[in-house]
C-alpha cells in the first residue's frame, strides 16, 4: 500500500526566506510519481510540481524545487524567496503507474508567511 | 484554455436526499478522477473514469456513483446522504489514463457539499 507522512501541521515563516516543507513516502512500486499541490483557502488544489521516481534530476519550477531522495523516500519541497501569497495548505501526493489514476495525498502542511 | 470546471460551487442537502455534482475536465483530458476532502484531511480517492469507463474506485460505499459522457465531462453521485458526507468534492483531470506518461492531474475548484 502507498502511504504519504507529512510531519509538519504547521509552520510561520518569514517573508523573504526559503522554507523546505518535509514529505516522505511509502510505496512497493517500481514506478511511481510524486507531486506537490497548493490549497488556498478558496479549496482549488493548484499543481506545483512533479516528479518522477526515475528522473535522475530534482524538479524544478519557478521559485519551486523537489529535493527527491529515493533511498530515503523523501520528496521536500522547497519554496524560496517565500512571498505572501504562499500562505497555503500544502500536499505532498503520489501515484503508482498500474491501472488507474488514483493520487494518495498526506495529510498536509499549513504554511504562514509572516511579513 | 479553461481549466478544469465543476458546478455548483457550493450545495446544501439534507440527510436522506441525493446529490450530482458535474465535472467538466479540460479541452483533451479523456480521464476524470473525483476525490472527497474532508475540514482538516488530505482528498480521498472515490472514482476514476477513463473513456467512459470506471478505471478505479476508492473505499467509499455504493451510495457513491458515477460516469462519465462521450464529451468526457462526468458526474459524481450520492445518494441517502450522511451527515458525513459533508466535504469538499474535487474533481481532477488528465491526458492519460494512467502509465507512466501520465504526469498531470489538474484540480478544478471543488463543490463544498454541507448536509444538514
Amino acid at each position: 500500500a502507498q502511504k504519504i507522512t507529512q510531519t509538519q501541521p504547521g509552520m510561520f515563516v518569514q517573508e523573504k526566506e526559503a522554507v523546505t516543507l518535509d514529505c516522505t513516502y511509502d510505496t512497493s512500486d517500481q514506478s511511481y510519481g510524486l507531486f506537490w499541490y497548493k490549497q488556498p483557502s478558496s479549496g482549488e488544489m493548484i499543481f506545483l510540481i512533479y516528479q518522477g521516481s526515475y528522473d535522475e534530476q530534482n524538479a524544478t519550477e519557478g521559485r519551486y524545487s523537489l529535493n527527491f531522495q529515493k533511498a530515503r523516500k523523501s520528496a521536500n519541497l522547497v519554496i524560496s524567496a517565500s512571498q505572501l501569497g504562499d500562505s497555503a495548505m500544502y500536499f505532498c501526493a503520489m501515484k503508482g503507474y498500474d491501472r488507474d489514476d488514483k493520487i494518495i495525498f498526506g495529510k498536509g502542511t499549513r504554511l504562514h508567511i509572516l511579513p | 484554455d479553461a481549466g478544469v470546471t465543476q458546478s455548483p460551487t457550493h450545495l446544501i442537502k439534507t440527510r436522506g436526499q441525493q446529490v450530482t455534482l458535474r465535472c467538466s475536465p479540460i479541452s483533451g483530458h479523456k480521464s476524470v478522477s473525483w476525490y472527497q476532502q474532508v475540514l482538516g484531511q488530505g482528498p480521498q480517492f472515490i472514482f476514476q473514469y477513463y473513456e467512459k469507463e470506471e478505471r478505479g474506485r476508492g473505499n467509499f460505499p455504493d451510495r457513491f456513483s458515477a460516469r462519465q459522457f462521450p464529451n468526457y465531462s462526468s458526474e459524481l453521485n450520492v445518494n441517502a446522504l450522511l451527515l458525513g458526507d459533508s466535504a469538499l468534492y474535487l474533481c481532477a483531470s488528465s491526458l492519460l489514463g494512467w502509465g507512466l506518461g501520465n504526469t498531470e492531474a489538474f484540480f478544478g475548484q471543488g463543490t463544498r457539499l454541507t448536509v444538514v
